[in-house]
């Protein structure tokens, strides 16, 4: 089976930093996806990470520790716009979206 | 291009009632897959098609759901004898590589929010 673990809710500053963690266990596992899901519309292709390490995309960085079953998504310079759930999405045998992680930005 | 499309957007319908739920997936794109999502949760998987092929259904919830997709582009999700407890975003997503590629980046329609009452 699948477990996923995201924090519920956070929330931040803008033009701050936030660190949104993302810890599972799966059966089998070839890479882990982060979406991006603003209240009321689909979820969106934020990024994937196969190898151990950070993968950097202009505002926004994705870590995976493969050995640890861990992956963070890092948003820099926070806007107002980034508010929105983040889905975590490790690909095992099947794929499967974690509970998302509600992220709300303050001015 | 066009995206994924959904339709109807919304449906209510009465217990008891078939459903049919429409997905066209981004044109040429070998993966179809449909899920369900519950307010403030991530997408649940349902079934998944490669092609025509359905590979995976093992998320559908029990035999009133069903889904096809005869000429590997359009599908159908139908939910037949509704009930109350199936009311429920849909969400279909497609994607131009196979799900065993695992770089199976997805993308989503709008969705259908079904409400049965």
């Amino acid at each position: 089976g699948q477990n996923i673990d995201q924090p519920t809710e956070m929330t931040a500053t803008e033009g701050a930093i936030v660190q949104i963690n993302c810890t599972y266990q799966t059966s089998g596992f070839n890479g882990l996806f982060w979406y991006q899901q603003h209240a009321g519309e689909a979820p969106t292709f934020l990024s994937y990470n196969v190898l151990d390490g950070l993968e950097e995309k202009g505002r926004f960085s994705s870590f995976l520790s493969r050995s640890k079953g861990y992956s963070y998504l890092l948003l820099k310079e926070l806007q107002m716009k980034d508010s929105a759930s983040y889905l975590c999405a490790p690909y095992g045998q099947n794929f499967v979206f974690g509970p998302g992680t509600r992220l709300s930005v303050l001015p | 291009g066009a995206g994924v499309s959904q339709s109807p957007r919304y449906k209510v319908t009465k217990r008891g009632q078939d459903v049919a739920l429409r997905c066209d997936p981004i044109s040429g794109h070998v993966s179809l897959y449909w899920y369900r999502q519950a307010l403030g949760q991530g997408p649940e998987f349902l079934t998944y098609f490669n092609y025509e092929a359905q590979q995976d259904k093992s998320g559908l919830p029990n035999d009133r759901f069903s889904a096809e997709r005869p000429e590997g582009s359009i599908s159908t999700l139908t939910i037949q004898r509704t009930e109350q407890r199936d009311s429920a975003m849909y969400r279909c997503a497609s994607s131009s590589q196979s799900r065993d590629s695992y770089t199976d980046t997805q993308y989503f329609g709008p969705g259908t929010r079904l409400t049965v009452l």
